[in-house]
């Protein structure tokens, strides 16, 4: 059964930081890997789809890595903002066509300081 | 192009009882799955559908229900409603079920159950 972590549960820095969120999991065969973003109150936003031929894809201040033997991913943030602040997911979905729905992580609660 | 809607936004039900949510996908979508989002168990898996078959259920009891019309939108029901499912549950569309498209969320119907 695939499970996914993500390391740190929670992260609070200054403003200006570059940072970096991990996430694992354990069972390598996965079709792709993707991270979101949630507010408050609020659903869940895609950030960054790396199918598992990938090994990274970028959207302006965010990078994601993907490392699929080690079964490890991170996401990059660049030149963090205070708007940046919410819960980032990691969530897997299984490889042989992935039926299965997307396995989530329990998040990290991202808190950027003014 | 308009999001993900799910209604209603809230709803307090009594143990014992039924619910129906209601999932419209994005203009053009035919795949819809279901999450629900717990604080002690995360984001778990339902059900996803493409068009109108349900291709595949997570790990939750037969209370949990769910159908899709030949216009893409969705619905899932609850029967007999316990404490435990006092949750958030959030509805996804995607273009095409199982592949590479990123998932897109809606802001999620909160359920309290009494």
């Amino acid at each position: 059964k695939q499970e996914v972590t993500q390391i740190p549960a929670a992260l609070s820095v200054p403003e200006g930081e570059n940072l970096v969120l991990n996430c694992s999991f354990t069972d390598s065969a996965i079709y792709n890997l993707q991270w979101f973003r949630q507010d408050p109150g609020k659903g869940l936003t895609s950030l960054l789809l790396i199918q598992s031929s990938q090994r990274e894809q970028t959207s302006g201040r965010l990078n994601a890595s993907l490392d699929k033997s080690s079964g490890r991913s991170t996401l990059y943030i660049a030149a963090s903002q205070p708007g940046d602040s919410a819960t980032y997911l990691c969530a897997v979905r299984r490889g042989g066509g992935g039926a299965d729905g997307l396995t989530f992580g329990k998040g990290t609660h991202l808190i950027i300081q003014p | 192009k308009a999001g993900v809607t799910q209604t209603p936004r809230y709803l307090i039900k009594t143990r014992g009882q039924q619910v129906t949510l209601s999932c419209s996908p994005i203009s053009g979508h035919r795949s819809v799955s279901w999450y629900q989002q717990t604080p002690g168990q995360g984001l778990q898996f339902l059900f996803e559908y493409f068009s109108e078959t349900q291709r595949n259920k997570g790990n939750f009891p037969g209370r949990f229900s769910g159908r899709q019309f030949s216009n893409s939108r969705s619905e899932m029901n609850v029967s007999t409603l316990e404490l435990g499912d006092s949750a958030l549950y959030l509805c996804a569309s995607s273009d095409i079920a199982g592949t590479n498209s990123p998932l897109h969320f809606g802001n999620g119907t909160r359920l309290t159950v009494t």
